[in-house]
């Protein structure tokens, strides 16, 4: 069974660095994409980024470029989602997904990560 | 970027009634156009993929239609535990983009 495990809630203050998680089992993490996806509090799903891990390819939608920076590790089958300054806009449901095998649609989704940022 | 319009963005269904959401797209994408359900609190799952084509396990009264602009999610008699956000999403073109939702409640 494909599973995605996303790291637990975190709250922040503006300023702070963040790291988090979604750890992949069930397939060959290498040969799939993973979309990471932002949902802020009582709105829509918003598209972040993609990564394939095997080709350590990496593609941002411009309003999140320079803003996160997403990763992998092969290793440990596992993606991450990091912010260097994190600021109260921040605060959103962060889902990890992994796409099909042609790469364009998004099956399953990790749990989501709740992240507040808050002084 | 392509923009996806979905309407209604909120529909108040009774039970049995059949729900049609569409959602159209700022420039023609074909037919890589993808459907999902959340539930309140829960992450989202697919329901449609490529416009019309049922993911595994989806209830049968589930469908999708449609190409290049205008897409359509039909819900034919719908249950209870349809109560939902529904989003279309293209994978046309990056970067990949989502409808808005349209939020279905059960009457």
């Amino acid at each position: 069974e494909v599973q995605l495990v996303q790291s637990g809630a975190e709250m922040k203050k503006p300023g702070e660095s963040l790291k988090i998680s979604c750890k992949t089992s069930g397939y060959s993490f290498s040969n799939y994409w993973i979309a990471w996806v932002r949902q802020r509090p009582g709105k829509g799903l918003e598209w972040m980024g993609i990564i394939h891990p095997g080709a350590s390819d990496i593609r941002y939608s411009p309003t999140f470029e320079g803003q996160v920076t997403i990763s992998a590790d092969k290793a440990i089958s596992t993606t991450y989602l990091q912010w260097g300054s994190l600021k109260a806009s921040d605060t959103a449901i962060y889902y990890c997904a992994k796409t099909g095998a042609d790469g364009n649609w998004f099956d399953p989704w990790g749990q989501g990560t709740l992240v507040i940022v808050s002084s | 970027d392509i923009v996806l319009t979905q309407s209604p963005d909120f529909q108040s269904v009774t039970p049995k009634e059949k729900v049609t959401i569409t959602c159209r797209a700022s420039q023609s994408i074909g037919s890589n156009l993808h459907w999902y359900q959340q539930k309140p609190d829960q992450s989202p799952t697919l329901l449609i993929k490529y416009a019309s084509r049922p993911f595994s396990g989806v209830p049968s009264r589930f469908s999708g239609s449609g190409s290049e602009t205008y897409f359509t999610l039909t819900i034919n008699s719908l249950e209870v535990e349809d109560a939902a956000t529904y989003y279309c999403h293209q994978s046309s073109s990056l970067p990949l983009t989502f409808g808005g939702g349209t939020k279905v409640e059960i009457k």
